[in-house]
């Protein structure tokens, strides 16, 4: 399996705060993603980067924002977290024509 | 209509049972992606499709292109398959990103 890890893996936080979740990868895969579960939704992208310092918005990217500034780290930040960003957050990399590898999943609660 | 569809959403089988997962998908696509998540757990990569059958141990994912289809099948069924399976399609319009299914829960009672 490829080597991404998440963290943290849990968090809780009140609304308002600032939260930043860290993806790191050793496969120097090109593309990473970052995805949230939630139930009666299954798995919807959040943002995904396809290069250091090249990002592109996914389907609920209100509310986030990524940065990537090693091949290595995929950073996703809430300015402002709020209830409805209660969720479990995946990241995935992978090479260009290649599966996607997941990370472990962080669980944030943000009351 | 979502793009990708599972069929079914929910699953109960015995152990040993022969189980078949269906998906269906609207687009064309450059490959079709086969996702297990265990209760509480992570997502493993089971298997990428882009034509024809696959097999590892007991699980085997056919393909047909042409009718826009996918099964993902499990012979001799055991507890420990109990899980999410997720089918993902990766559009040839949008080959960076993947469409997700909504999952099929199954549940191998002993």
């Amino acid at each position: 399996d490829a080597g991404i890890t998440q963290s943290p893996r849990h968090k809780v936080t009140e609304t308002g705060t600032p939260v930043t979740l860290r993806c790191h990868q050793t496969e120097n895969h090109r593309y990473m993603y970052w995805y949230r579960q939630d139930p009666g939704h299954g798995l919807r992208l959040i943002h995904y980067s396809y290069g250091v310092k090249d990002t592109d918005k996914g389907e609920v990217s209100d509310g986030y924002s990524v940065s990537r500034s090693k091949t290595e780290d995929f950073l996703l930040t809430l300015e402002s977290a709020t209830s409805s960003q209660t969720s479990v957050y995946f990241c995935a990399s992978r090479e260009p024509y290649n599966e996607q590898f997941f990370g472990p999943g962080t669980r944030l609660t943000v009351l | 209509k979502n793009e990708v569809e599972q069929s079914p959403q929910n699953l109960t089988a015995q152990e040993g049972e022969f189980i078949t997962i269906n998906c269906s998908y609207s687009v064309g696509i450059s490959a079709l992606h086969w996702l297990q998540q265990h209760p509480g757990g992570g997502i493993v990569s089971l298997f990428m499709l882009s034509s024809g059958k696959k097999k590892h141990g007991r699980l085997i994912a056919t393909i047909n292109i042409q009718e826009k289809h996918s099964s993902l099948h499990i012979t001799a069924s055991h507890p420990r398959d109990s899980a999410v399976y997720i089918c993902a399609v990766r559009p040839k319009t949008s080959y960076d990103k993947v469409i997700f299914g909504p999952g099929t829960s199954l549940s191998v009672i002993p």
